[in-house]
């Protein structure tokens, strides 16, 4: 089964600071790739995807992930980050039928003033 | 948001007892999941359905069944709870192919 790593537990950065939070897969075949966003309390929310085409995708919020193949890795970017940004982020990796979606341990985002 | 209700949203049991938790969606949606979330393990599928009466086990499935007897109804079912399935519970939902799947806003379950 696919399964995924998220290398960071935890990370803080100051407002107006670039973001790169990391995700690594694995899986034998093409793997649909996804970024979720939770906040306190909340479910989680579809920040992008990747299913196939260009390996850059953009997503809300600002928002953006690149898929490379040859590392394995999804990583999810932001130019410049929001006090509102702060919440936990959750890679995902589906399968070709997407019944079994597996999801990273999380990395929590703090915002520094 | 999609239209997933999960109930209750909250819950508080004894060990030993039985406890059932609902996922109700009103967007026709194929797939329906439920997964468990805990410190440090990210969502854990439990059990999904592809379908009414089709259901099969994801990597954490001891201990819960599920059912769907509707395609707007998936039934969590703990048969005898223990303080090890105190977690927040998550409903999805996704269409077919490669759609996203969509969450509902949780069950946190305390098993005392």
């Amino acid at each position: 089964a696919q399964s995924v790593t998220q290398p960071d537990i935890h990370i803080t950065v100051s407002e107006g600071a670039s973001l790169e939070l990391r995700c690594n897969y694995s899986y034998g075949a093409t793997p649909y790739l996804f970024w979720y966003v939770q906040s306190p309390g909340q479910g989680l929310q579809l920040l992008l995807k990747y299913f196939s085409g260009d390996t850059l995708v953009q997503g809300i919020k600002g928002f953006e992930a690149e898929f490379k193949r040859s590392q394995s890795s999804f990583n999810l970017r932001k130019p410049s980050v929001h006090w509102s940004d702060a919440a936990e982020y959750f890679c995902a990796v589906g399968a070709d039928n997407n019944n079994d979606m597996r999801f990273g341990a999380g990395t929590r985002l703090t915002v520094k003033p | 948001d999609a239209g997933i209700t999960q109930s209750p949203r909250h819950k508080v049991t004894e060990t030993g007892t039985p406890v059932t938790l609902r996922c109700h969606q009103t967007e026709n949606h194929r797939y329906m999941y439920w997964y468990r979330q805990d410190p440090g393990h990210g969502l854990r599928l439990i059990h999904y359905s592809y379908g009414v009466k089709d259901t099969d086990k994801g990597e954490v499935s001891d201990g819960y069944s599920v059912s769907r007897s509707k395609t707007e109804d998936f039934l969590l079912t703990l048969e005898s709870a223990t303080s090890s399935q105190t977690s927040v519970y998550f409903c999805a939902i996704s269409g077919q192919g490669d759609t996203e799947a969509f969450f509902g806003q949780g069950t946190r379950l305390t098993v005392v």
